[in-house]
């Protein structure tokens, strides 16, 4: 089936510093992924669609300057957390979505980031 | 707007007995319908879905009919098992949207 991974699978960092989080589609390529957060007892919210070779489409409320993603290749896209405070911390998670058409988006394991 | 509601969990029983986890949905037009499930450790992985009204998806012994009259899609197996234990999604999206929206999840728990 279907695999994406997410690297790293935790990450502590400072406050003021950044972050990068990379979402991979093993073997398959995707035009689109999309970046999800999640909070305790929460569901996941959309931050932000990516496609590849274009700019990403970011969800009401969500800093695309603090949030940065880019999605360089059919197989990789990367969500950077810029300046992260403490608020940012959380478990982002990643999916992908075949380009042959599906409408299946298959989903990474999660990034749980924290902020000291 | 869009939005999904599940039971609140955690819910817990026994091997073998009859699960049902609430799913209830607002949206526009007519959505496609999914449940997602996240074993421990692990991503989320679809489970089942249904693109039209009546429809029943089914996999692994799980079942959710797709019930445009009351705006459900129930999940439903009728014998759990241990291995059956995880958090499960219940979300939608709509035609030729990719956006999906989701519950906000329901653990499950099976004891032996």
């Amino acid at each position: 089936g279907a695999v994406v991974s997410q690297h790293p699978s935790r990450v502590i960092c400072k406050s003021g510093t950044s972050v990068k989080i990379e979402c991979r589609s093993l073997d398959f390529q995707a035009t689109t992924m999309f970046w999800y957060r999640q909070f305790p007892k929460k569901s996941l919210m959309l931050m932000a669609t990516s496609n590849e070779g274009s700019k990403a489409t970011y969800e009401q409320g969500v800093e695309k300057d603090k949030f940065l993603i880019n999605h360089a290749s059919l197989t990789l896209s990367t969500l950077t957390v810029t300046s992260a405070h403490p608020e940012d911390s959380s478990f982002y998670i990643c999916s992908a979505r075949d380009r042959r058409g599906t409408d299946t988006q298959y989903f990474g394991p999660g990034t749980r980031l924290t902020v000291l | 707007g869009n939005s999904v509601t599940q039971m609140e969990g955690p819910v817990t029983l026994s091997e073998e007995a009859f699960l049902t986890i609430n799913c209830t949905y607002t949206a526009t037009g007519y959505p496609s319908l999914f449940w997602y499930v996240q074993y421990p450790g692990e991503g989320l992985q679809l489970l089942l879905k249904a693109t039209k009204a009546d429809d029943k998806g089914s996999n692994k012994g799980f079942e959710a009919t797709y019930r445009k009259e009351t705006t459900s899609f129930h999940l439903e197996k009728g014998s759990v098992q241990v291995s059956d234990s995880a958090v499960y999604f219940c979300a939608l999206s709509n035609f030729g949207n990719e956006k999906l929206t989701f519950g906000t999840g329901t653990r499950l728990t099976i004891i032996p």
